[in-house]
Order: C-alpha cells, then sequence, then structure tokens
C-alpha cells in the first residue's frame, strides 16, 4: 500500500501569511493526489485535484504544485475563514485510496 | 445540487451490525461510484470501499475483507453499507462520497455526505 506523509502535523499562522503543507508518498504516484479542508464537526471539502487543478468555487488563493512523490498546498495570503485540517490522498494506487494523516492548522 | 444525505447517528453493541444510507440527488445515480470512507475521533480519513451503482459491484479495503456489504437500490438514488462484528474501534463517523474521475487526470471526491456517527459501545 502506498503511505502518505504530511508534514508538519500542525502549524499556526497570521491572517495574510503565506502557508505551505507538504505531503510525501511512499512511491511515485505522478500527479494523482488531491487536497481536501476540513473544518470541526463537517466534512472535508475538496479544493484541489490532480496536483494542481483548483476544484470550482474555491478561491484562487489555493495553489497545489508537484508530482511524482513530493507535493505542496501553499495559501498565498492566509484568511480567518482558512483554518481547520487539511488532507492529501493519493488515488494512483487503488486499492487503497489513503489519505494522509493531517495537518492541523490554527490562526494566531 | 449534487448532494448525499445520510442517514442519522446510531448506537451499537460490540458484536452487533449496523446499516448506514446514503442518499443522491442531483445527478444520474447510476453514473458515478460511490465510495464509503470512515474517521475515527482525531483520526485522518480511511477508506473502506467502493460501490459501482450501476452494477452493483464492490471493492472492498482488505482491513473490512469479511465484515463490510456494500449494496444499492437504484430506484432510490440510495446507497448503502453494513458493517457486521463491530468493536469499540469501528467508532466513527462514516461518510460516502461520490467519485469523478477522468483517465489520465485523476480521481477525487466531490461532493461528500455529512457523515453519520456510529458508536460502539457496551
Amino acid at each position: 500500500d502506498i503511505q502518505m506523509t504530511q508534514f508538519p502535523s500542525s502549524l499556526s499562522a497570521f491572517v495574510g501569511d503565506r502557508v505551505t503543507i507538504t505531503c510525501r508518498a511512499s512511491q511515485s504516484i505522478r500527479s494523482y493526489l488531491n487536497w481536501y479542508h476540513q473544518k470541526p464537526g463537517k466534512a472535508p471539502k475538496l479544493l484541489i485535484y490532480a496536483a494542481s487543478r483548483l476544484q470550482s468555487g474555491v478561491p484562487s488563493r489555493f495553489t497545489g504544485s508537484g508530482s511524482g512523490t513530493d507535493f505542496t498546498l501553499t495559501i498565498s495570503s492566509l484568511q480567518p475563514e482558512d483554518f481547520g485540517t487539511y488532507y492529501c490522498q493519493q488515488t494512483f494506487s487503488t486499492p487503497p485510496y489513503s489519505f494522509g494523516q493531517g495537518t492541523k492548522l490554527e490562526i494566531k | 445540487q449534487v448532494q448525499l444525505v445520510q442517514s442519522g447517528a446510531e448506537v451499537k453493541k460490540p458484536g452487533a451490525s449496523v446499516k448506514v444510507s446514503c442518499k443522491a440527488s442531483g445527478y444520474p445515480f447510476t453514473d458515478y461510484f460511490l465510495h464509503w470512507v470512515r474517521q475515527a475521533p482525531g483520526q485522518g480519513p480511511e477508506w473502506m470501499g467502493w460501490i459501482n451503482p450501476n452494477r452493483g459491484g464492490t471493492n472492498f479495503a482488505q482491513n473490512f475483507q469479511g465484515r463490510v456489504t456494500m449494496t444499492r437500490d437504484t430506484s432510490i438514488s440510495t446507497a448503502y453499507l453494513e458493517l457486521s462484528r463491530l468493536r469499540s474501534d469501528d467508532t466513527a463517523i462514516y461518510y460516502c462520497v461520490r467519485e469523478k474521475s477522468i483517465i489520465e487526470v485523476g480521481t477525487w471526491f466531490d461532493p461528500w455526505g455529512q457523515g453519520t456517527l456510529v458508536t460502539v459501545s457496551s
């Protein structure tokens, strides 16, 4: 099975900051990488699919990049509503479609 | 709009079974695979398996083989997850999610149902 590792596991930043979250796959997954955002008590919501494609309705301050084993999610200017936990997911190898363990983002 | 609406919270005793429903609306039910994902308290999501609503075919994660059943009723656009021989570590929120897939681009999950909390406790 492909293992997904995210780092950092948590971070705290100010509104307006540029934030970067990293996800690493245990083997190449080409660009079969998605990012989700989850707020407490809510279901995850798709942000980025296929490593860099922005889901419709998602603000352009979110960008995804990478291919192979290393991927990043960048928030160019952090907003108060961006708090929560971010998860990466690989869909290259099935089953299972594994997720990272999450990065918890807090607003200072 | 595309929507997945799940059944309500359940409390079960160890060894029992639970059945969760997921009603789809806003799109042709048989055109998209549906997946089930669970999330234990404080943990990341865990993929459980998928069902092809068109033909009823299924594929499960190895962790759940022998305990999980996924079915659907196309007449009411509803998918079901049944998990048997429940243990305390099955306590989690269970989500149904729709798969979207484009060849040579990728596969992703959108939207997600609102989740169903299953609590296993004696």
